[in-house]
């Protein structure tokens, strides 16, 4: 199956900082990529979905001045949060889709984003 | 609108079989299914299209009802390793964008 990476793994930062999380598309060009967030024992909710060299489309209740998406490449896609609080700590995962019909999502490992 | 799957959770004996089911109230294009193990990304298992159509992946098998709007996975001589929990992600048109459910949480044990 194709492979899709995240980086960083997990990270730990201090209220009031952005972290920054990537998403590449290792073997497959993503025209589309998707980023969730899973709290402990719950579903995947979809944030945004984000389309390469488009604005990301974001989902209701989510501020998109707090998480920036930028899609710049068709093997890339980042998530900026900005301005991070303990609320903001969650299990963050993208996934990438080729577009152009009902194939799956490739998802990746996910970060687990910690704010102190 | 989240699909609603169930049950929410169900222990195995290794070699049992069990049926989750993915439930929407709107009409469906296709319905994804996922296996998430602790800690680690969710990982797919295969497609059902409108049509209702059936599918299967070794002893895992999934059937779609488009006029119920709903789809079951089937896990038939379970292994230890199927243990996880398993999400329905559902696509109301040709966007791609999934809703998944809120998830079944399957122990197989020895």
């Amino acid at each position: 199956g194709a492979v899709v990476s995240q980086h960083p793994s997990w990270v730990i930062c201090k209220s009031g900082t952005s972290v920054k999380i990537e998403c590449r598309s290792l073997d497959f060009q993503a025209t589309t990529m998707f980023w969730y967030r899973q709290f402990p024992k719950q579903s995947l909710m979809l944030m945004a979905t984000s389309n390469e060299g488009s604005k990301a489309t974001y989902e209701q209740g989510v501020e998109k001045d707090k998480f920036l998406i930028n899609h710049a490449s068709l093997t890339l896609s980042t998530l900026t949060v900005t301005s991070a609080h303990p609320e903001d700590s969650s299990f963050y995962i993208c996934s990438a889709h080729r577009g152009g019909g009902p194939y799956e999502q490739y998802f990746g490992p996910g970060t687990r984003l910690t704010v102190t | 609108q989240q699909p609603v799957q169930s049950p929410q959770a169900v222990i195995l004996r290794e070699g049992e079989d069990a049926v989750i089911n993915c439930s929407s109230s709107k009409a469906l294009y296709s319905v994804h299914w996922y296996r998430q193990k602790h800690g680690e990304a969710p990982v797919f298992l295969m497609i059902l299209l409108k049509g209702g159509e059936q599918k299967g992946h070794d002893k895992i098998s999934a059937s779609f009802n488009e006029k119920k709007q709903q789809s079951s996975l089937y896990l038939t001589a379970s292994q230890l390793s199927y243990s996880g929990t398993y999400f329905c992600g559902t696509e109301k048109a040709a966007g791609n964008k999934l809703t998944f459910g809120g998830g079944t949480r399957v122990l197989v044990k020895p």
